[in-house]
C-alpha cells in the first residue's frame, strides 16, 4: 500500500492567488515527521515545510502553510499569494519511527503545480 | 542553513564505463546519507542507505554490484555506476541526514544526470 498519496498529478493556478496541494499518508508509528519540497525543473530539492506528529499548531513558512488534520492523516500545503517562480513538482514526505534526520524519507507520486501568469 | 555537496551535475559518457557521483555534507556531519534515483517525471526512489563506516543497505531490486555506495567519512558517500549501460540513465541525487535532531530535514544535493550512450 502506498505510504505517501498524493492525488493531484497537475494544477493550474492564477499568480496571487491560493492553492492547495493534497498529501494523505498511511502510517501505524505514532512518532513521524511530514515534509514538503519543491522541485524545480534544475533539479534540486528545496525543503519547504515540515510538522511534527506530536505539534500542536499547523506549521507555518512564510507563504507555505501546512494544514495536518491528523485523525484524517492529512498534510496538505498551502501556498498563499502564487508567484510565477512557485511553478515546480512538489513532493510530500514521511519520516517514520524515532524522528530524526537519520530515518529514511517515503516520498509520494508528486504534484506538479503550474501558475499562469 | 546545511549544505550538501555533489558532483559532478551532468555526466555523458559511453557503454560500459564505470561513473562515481560523490556526495559531500560541507558544514556538518552526516551519519546517514541516502541515495535516489528519479526517472522523468517520477517521484525519487529509494536506492540505498549508507551509514558512515558499515556497508550501505539496499532497497529491493537495486544491484549491489552494480550501484556501489561507500561511505568513508561523516562528510563524504560516493555512489559509483559500474559498467554503465544506457539503462542505468537517470537523474541520481543525494540526501544527508544526522541522527538525534528531530525536526531537521534531509539536506539534498542538487543532483546528477547521467546519460549513458
Amino acid at each position: 500500500a502506498q505510504k505517501i498519496t498524493q492525488t493531484q498529478p497537475g494544477m493550474f493556478v492564477q499568480e496571487k492567488e491560493a492553492v492547495t496541494l493534497d498529501c494523505t499518508y498511511d502510517t501505524s508509528d505514532p512518532s513521524y515527521g511530514l515534509f514538503w519540497y519543491k522541485q524545480p525543473s534544475s533539479g534540486e530539492m528545496i525543503f519547504l515545510i515540515y510538522q511534527g506528529s506530536y505539534d500542536q499548531q499547523n506549521a507555518t513558512e512564510g507563504r507555505y502553510s501546512l494544514n495536518f488534520q491528523k485523525a484524517r492523516k492529512s498534510a496538505n500545503l498551502v501556498i498563499s499569494a502564487s508567484q510565477l517562480g512557485d511553478s515546480a513538482m512538489y513532493f510530500c514526505a514521511m519520516r517514520e519511527g524515532m524522528d530524526n534526520a537519520g530515518n529514511m524519507l517515503t516520498f509520494g507520486g508528486g504534484t506538479r503545480l503550474m501558475v499562469k501568469p | 542553513g546545511a549544505v550538501v555537496s555533489q558532483h559532478p551535475s551532468w555526466v555523458i559518457c559511453k557503454s560500459g564505463t564505470s561513473v562515481k557521483i560523490e556526495c559531500r555534507s560541507l558544514d556538518f556531519q552526516a551519519t546517514t546519507m541516502f541515495w535516489y534515483r528519479q526517472f522523468p517525471k517520477q517521484s525519487l526512489m529509494l536506492m540505498a542507505t549508507s551509514n558512515e563506516g558499515s556497508k550501505a543497505t539496499y532497497e529491493q531490486g537495486v544491484e549491489k554490484d552494480k550501484f556501489l555506495i561507500n561511505h568513508a567519512s561523516l562528510t563524504l558517500s560516493t555512489l559509483t555506476v559500474t559498467s554503465a549501460h544506457p539503462e542505468d540513465s537517470s537523474f541520481y541525487i543525494c540526501s544527508a541526514g544526522t541522527t538525534g535532531y528531530s525536526n531537521q530535514p534531509q539536506h539534498f544535493g542538487d543532483g546528477t544526470r547521467l546519460s549513458i550512450l
